[in-house]
């Protein structure tokens, strides 16, 4: 399996552009995560999906993000418009409610707003 | 969500025990302890967890205090591939969802 798939690895941008993230999740696994990292934050969950349904978004910042999962294998975060404070890295994970709901986390988005 | 507490940093040599604390006098009956580390530049990944009994797997041991307030995280033998922030983190039975906090960053030493 080639684990959890992120898209793209590097994004820089200018503030008020849009910037979309993706994310293939682990094939057979029920759970998504969009995560969010800075050195001033930590780590943060976003939001959550269970069965391609948004369970928890209380991390979303703002209105300026939005997250979907049209199926079980895609999921995007979109940001639009973009701030010089949404610099971060953006890091989806995937689990799957047979066994011991372990994250399986994908190796992130390092996402510069200029 | 139940808080955990965690030194912020700790060293150890290559090839000696290394024992993490994590501090949870608020964790309910329900509340699984797990442990994830990040290695530098990637994603979290998972180390283990438990309810109330220790837990071995391959890469570390869980020990579970009785009163389940505290437990601690063993790497029988650190490598310096274990050079890590490890998250002590609870999560409730009912959600699944986990709450990241600082962690603990591990140094080790040659």
């Amino acid at each position: 399996d080639a684990g959890v798939i992120q898209s793209p690895r590097h994004e820089v941008t200018e503030m008020g552009q849009e910037v979309t993230l993706r994310c293939k999740p682990i094939s057979g696994h029920n759970s998504l995560f969009w995560y969010r990292q800075t050195m001033m934050r930590g780590l943060e969950l976003l939001i959550y999906f269970n069965n391609n349904v948004p369970i928890d978004d209380s991390g979303m910042p703002e209105d300026r993000f939005s997250a979907k999962m049209p199926n079980a294998s895609f999921s995007t975060l979109k940001i639009q418009p973009s701030e010089p404070r949404d610099s971060a890295v953006y890091f989806c994970a995937s689990s799957s409610n047979q066994g011991n709901n372990e994250q399986f986390f994908g190796p992130g988005t390092r996402l510069t707003v200029l | 969500d139940a808080k955990t507490t965690q030194p912020n940093s700790m060293e150890s040599n290559e090839e000696e025990p290394v024992h993490l604390p994590c501090n949870h006098s608020t964790i309910s009956g329900t509340d699984y302890i797990h442990w994830y580390r990040q290695l530098p530049s990637q994603g979290p990944e998972y180390v283990i967890h438990g309810l109330t009994s220790n837990v071995n797997n391959r890469m570390a041991s869980l020990a579970i205090a009785e009163d389940r307030k505290s437990s601690t995280l063993i790497l029988h033998r650190a490598t310096l591939r274990d050079a890590a922030v490890y998250y002590c983190i609870l999560q409730s039975y009912n959600t699944d969802k986990l709450i990241f906090g600082t962690g603990t960053r591990l140094q080790v030493f040659p």
